[in-house]
């Protein structure tokens, strides 16, 4: 699976666009992003998945670039409760499949 | 429909006891994980099971750890003589059955934090 890289922390101001990128420069053609992200003492929470086209869905949106090697997670409208660990994956179908996590990128919002 | 159920949501433990941490998927979900979140570090892959098979059991700690997921009931993560390191959150997931895609979609539980005395 194509290894990902995400700034280990970001902050933004409540009610601003949070972005944040990943970068996955290894990708295959076959393999899609995907988004989890992990709140404080819960269990990790699906948010978006993509393989090409842009997303976006009552969470937040995917652009992922035209060559496929990062993409951007974004948070239109950001608020207190979307402080938590963002994890950006890349996966191939496998018969054997599990998913990795890193270590993501700490998202702070500010009030 | 409701979510992954994880029970119990805590668990304390001395030192040389069992645990036994319960999983029941989503309905219809047939692949279950099972992951470990150590105090201030990332999740850690442990066991993919689908009913009644471990799939890849390659995070599992050769000793002590035992996964199953019957036909029927709940997956159990079994851990023997439970020593203080093993003191850490257990998170649980699963996939429906489908393609790549939407098997790669997973829903988790609120997990298990198990206290070793």
């Amino acid at each position: 699976d194509a290894k990902t890289t995400q700034p280990p922390s970001m902050d933004c101001a409540e009610g601003r666009a949070a972005n944040l990128p990943c970068n996955h420069s290894t990708i295959s053609g076959n393999e899609y992003v995907y988004w989890y992200r992990q709140i404080h003492s819960q269990g990790p929470q699906y948010i978006i998945h993509g393989l090409k086209n842009n997303e976006t869905n009552e969470m937040a949106s995917l652009i992922i670039t035209e060559d496929r090697k990062s993409s951007t997670l974004i948070l239109p409208h950001a608020t207190l409760r979307d402080t938590a660990v963002y994890y950006c994956i890349v996966r191939v179908y496998s018969s054997a499949s599990k998913i990795i996590f890193g270590s993501g990128t700490r998202l702070s919002i500010r009030p | 429909n409701a979510g992954v159920m994880q029970n119990p949501r805590h668990l304390v433990r001395r030192r040389g006891q069992e645990a036994r941490l319960r999983c029941s998927p989503m309905k219809g979900h047939s692949h279950v994980y099972w992951y470990r979140q150590l105090p201030e570090e990332g999740l850690k892959f442990m066991v993919y099971l689908q009913k009644e098979n471990i799939i890849d059991e390659s995070g599992m700690p050769k000793e002590r750890f035992s996964a199953e997921f019957p036909k029927e009931g709940p997956s159990i993560l079994r851990i023997q003589q439970v020593v203080r390191g093993d003191s850490a959150a257990y998170f649980c997931a699963s996939s429906p059955p489908g393609g790549a895609e939407v098997r790669e979609k997973l829903f988790f539980g609120s997990g298990t934090q198990l206290s070793v005395l």
